[in-house]
């Protein structure tokens, strides 16, 4: 199945805010609130940083926040910090497998 | 605090077979869904598949299904990801990860560390 179509890179200077955005289809981001960001740091897990397309799990940063309009999500960081750069992923179910896919994943540069 | 930690690294030739654990604590296993989720070099993340503790059923992803099972130890609360017939490209970090409530919703709170899977001759 196809993966959902993130861009490659952001950037930003430390205090601005950013957003990434990610593309799907009817079939997974048009249809359904499964909607999750991840944030990868070099040789780490990922982590959860927004499930169901808006919900911060305990410990994350009011920085980060997420939303979806028609077939694209969108994770939005708001104060960009140093310790933001990482790379991001998003992620829906899809009715195409009844499974998840991911993004190509968005590599964040703090200037 | 829940905690996933996953078996050593993994190197195999062409054709074997590997198997991967995922040795879960902090919480009640079976009452959650454990998902896989692979890395290749450089590249991003891929799904493979889940598995739910309480039931047993589990799904896999369509370009593994005939060539990878994932099961359970229960009384181990251990998760395990079988792949057979090994090709190159499945040289990847193997992630296993729990939902994150209790209703599958195959969005993951909770990673292991991630075990390296490599393969060559």
């Amino acid at each position: 199945q196809s993966a959902l179509t993130q861009p490659a890179s952001v950037s930003g200077s430390p205090g601005q805010s950013i957003t990434i955005s990610c593309t799907g289809s009817s079939a997974d981001i048009g249809s359904y609130n499964y909607v999750s960001w991840y944030q990868q740091h070099p040789g780490k897990a990922p982590k959860l940083i927004i499930s169901d397309v808006d919900r911060r799990p305990p410990g994350v940063s009011s920085r980060f926040s997420g939303s979806t309009s028609g077939n694209t999500a969108s994770l939005t960081i708001s104060g960009i910090q140093p310790e933001d750069e990482a790379k991001y992923y998003c992620s829906s179910y899809t009715s195409d497998t009844s499974l998840r896919i991911f993004g190509g994943g968005t590599t964040l540069t703090v200037l | 605090q829940v905690q996933l930690v996953q078996s050593g690294s993994e190197l195999k030739e062409p054709g074997a077979s590997v198997k991967v654990s995922c040795k879960t604590s902090g919480y009640s296993f079976d009452r959650y869904v454990i998902n896989w989720v692979r890395q290749a070099p450089g590249q991003g993340l891929e799904y493979m598949g889940w598995i739910d503790a309480e039931t047993g059923k589990s799904d896999l992803a369509p370009g593994l299904k005939g060539r990878a099972v994932i099961s359970l130890d229960i009384p181990g609360t251990t998760a395990h990801l079988l792949i057979s017939s090994l090709k190159a490209d499945d040289t990847a970090i193997y992630y296993c990860a729990r939902d994150v409530r209790i209703v599958g919703t195959m969005q993951f709170a909770y990673w292991g560390q991630g075990t390296q899977v490599t393969v060559s001759s």
